[in-house]
């Protein structure tokens, strides 16, 4: 089964908008990390957001922040004010404490920011 | 300050023909990871470290084997390259703080394999 669902393959937003992209994940494990990467054209994986399982607040570096539904095991990434610079794959990723270092990716969503 | 480097960029290798690719970070993390990225893929974990001497398997090990002799280095072998493993490798180290592991990835290897 899959443990990260991204179900966006690709998303358009108009520059200086917001943006949502969704994240699932599945895990019995109580104790977890997320993570949101992303990954320009160029290739590079540039980290951008953690969440703690344990986390009493969502996550916020600058204009990211993430919307995390522990209930609902949704990570969501929300950036705001769009930029052209934003256009990029975004990965959100999973740690589980109790079994080891496997970090698990999704798919991966593109982002397209229209001018 | 480098942070993670990996040699070589690029390689094409015939079915067969082993190799290995050199990881490097200067940051003292106690973790290093491989990753494979296959078009329209997410990353998907091929071995890992964490720490010196030791390694593990992750999600893909099978034609992949790794050594970590020095802490700041982590090395991965293909012993007998196969057209399956073409594709673009990542290595990541992080540090540890709380339950939170950053990972710092390199640039990536495009490898082809014909």
């Amino acid at each position: 089964a899959q443990k990260i669902t991204q179900t966006q393959p690709g998303m358009f937003v108009q520059e200086k908008e917001a943006v949502t992209l969704d994240c699932t994940y599945d895990t019995s494990d109580p104790s977890y990390g997320l993570f949101w990467y992303k990954q320009p054209s160029s290739g590079e994986m540039i980290f951008l957001i953690y969440q703690g399982s344990y986390d009493q607040q969502n996550a916020t570096e600058g204009r990211y922040s993430l919307n995390f539904q522990k209930a609902r095991k949704s990570a969501n990434l929300v950036i705001s004010a769009s930029q052209l610079g934003d256009s990029a794959m975004y990965f959100c990723a999973m740690r589980e404490v109790n079994y080891g270092q496997n970090f698990v990716f999704g798919p991966g969503t593109r982002l397209s920011v229209l001018p | 300050n480098a942070g993670v480097t990996q040699t070589p960029k690029f390689r094409v290798l015939k079915t067969g023909q082993s190799m290995t690719l050199l990881c490097a970070q200067d940051m003292n993390h106690e973790y290093m990871y491989w990753y494979r990225q296959d078009p329209g893929m997410g990353l998907r974990l091929i071995h890992y470290s964490v720490g010196e001497g030791t390694t593990a398997k992750g999600e893909v090990p099978d034609g992949y084997n790794v050594s970590r002799l020095k802490k700041q280095n982590f090395l991965l072998g293909l012993e007998s390259a196969a057209p399956s493993q073409t594709s673009v490798y990542f290595c990541a180290s992080s540090y540890r703080e709380g339950a939170r592991y950053e990972q710092y990835f390199g640039p990536g290897t495009r490898l082809t394999v014909t």
